[in-house]
């Protein structure tokens, strides 16, 4: 299996721009999560998903983040508008359940 | 409610002495618990992970931890420390039961001295 792909793996934007960050899960996996990475946070979970459902987006920092997940393979995650404090490496994550994540490489987004 | 704690931010070890990182958990109810390694610019990928069964889990290089209900503990060890053992690794919590929604800890830096 090819594993959890992320696109972009870097992207340079300017304050104010919007950001549109894509996962492919691992085919078969019922559980979908978002996940933003920062020196001074650490790992933070931003929502997940079950079967495309939204279960949980409590972690989202705010009505500027949103993510979908249309069907079972795609999700996005979209920053508008984007703010120097967005800066972070951002992780999709996918599960079949009970804990045992498999996570993507990541996109590292700069906001100037 | 569920949390992991794990105490520092570094540990640095010389090559082939042992490894520990500890671990402690508090859940309301029995755990799943999981050590993930995050190497550079990777993601995180599963070492190893209890779940009810035997409480010593043996995970990939090398890499076991033992569940003590007792001392609510989850603390990672290897024998002998190598170089590429070098990253950082998170300890994580999720009750039997429960959705999948896993509690990360802070994570450790593990530096390996040769």
């Amino acid at each position: 299996d090819a594993g959890v792909i992320q696109s972009p793996r870097h992207e340079v934007t300017e304050m104010g721009q919007e950001v549109t960050l894509r996962c492919k899960p691992i085919s078969g996996h019922d559980y979908l999560f978002w996940y933003r990475q920062t020196m001074m946070r650490g790992l933070e979970l931003l929502i997940y998903f079950n079967n495309n459902v939204p279960i949980d987006d409590s972690g989202m920092p705010e009505d500027r983040f949103s993510a979908k997940m249309p069907n079972a393979s795609f999700s996005t995650l979209k920053i508008q508008p984007s703010e120097p404090r967005d800066s972070a490496v951002y992780f999709c994550a996918s599960s079949l359940g009970y804990g045992e994540l498999f996570f993507g490489e990541g996109s590292r987004l700069t906001v100037l | 409610a569920q949390s992991v704690t794990q105490l520092g931010s570094h540990v640095s070890v010389s090559e082939g002495a042992l490894v520990l990182l500890r671990c402690n958990y508090s859940s309301s109810v029995p755990p799943y618990l999981f050590w993930y390694v995050q190497y550079p610019n990777q993601g995180l990928q599963l070492l190893l992970k209890y779940t009810s069964a035997a409480t010593l889990v043996k995970g990939i290089n090398g890499f076991e931890a033992e569940f003590k209900k007792s001392e609510t503990s989850f603390h990672l060890t290897k024998p002998s420390a190598h170089m590429s053992d070098a990253a950082e690794y998170f300890c994580a919590v999720n009750p039997q039961g429960a959705n999948s929604k896993l509690t990360f800890g802070k994570g450790i830096t593990l530096s390996v001295r040769p």
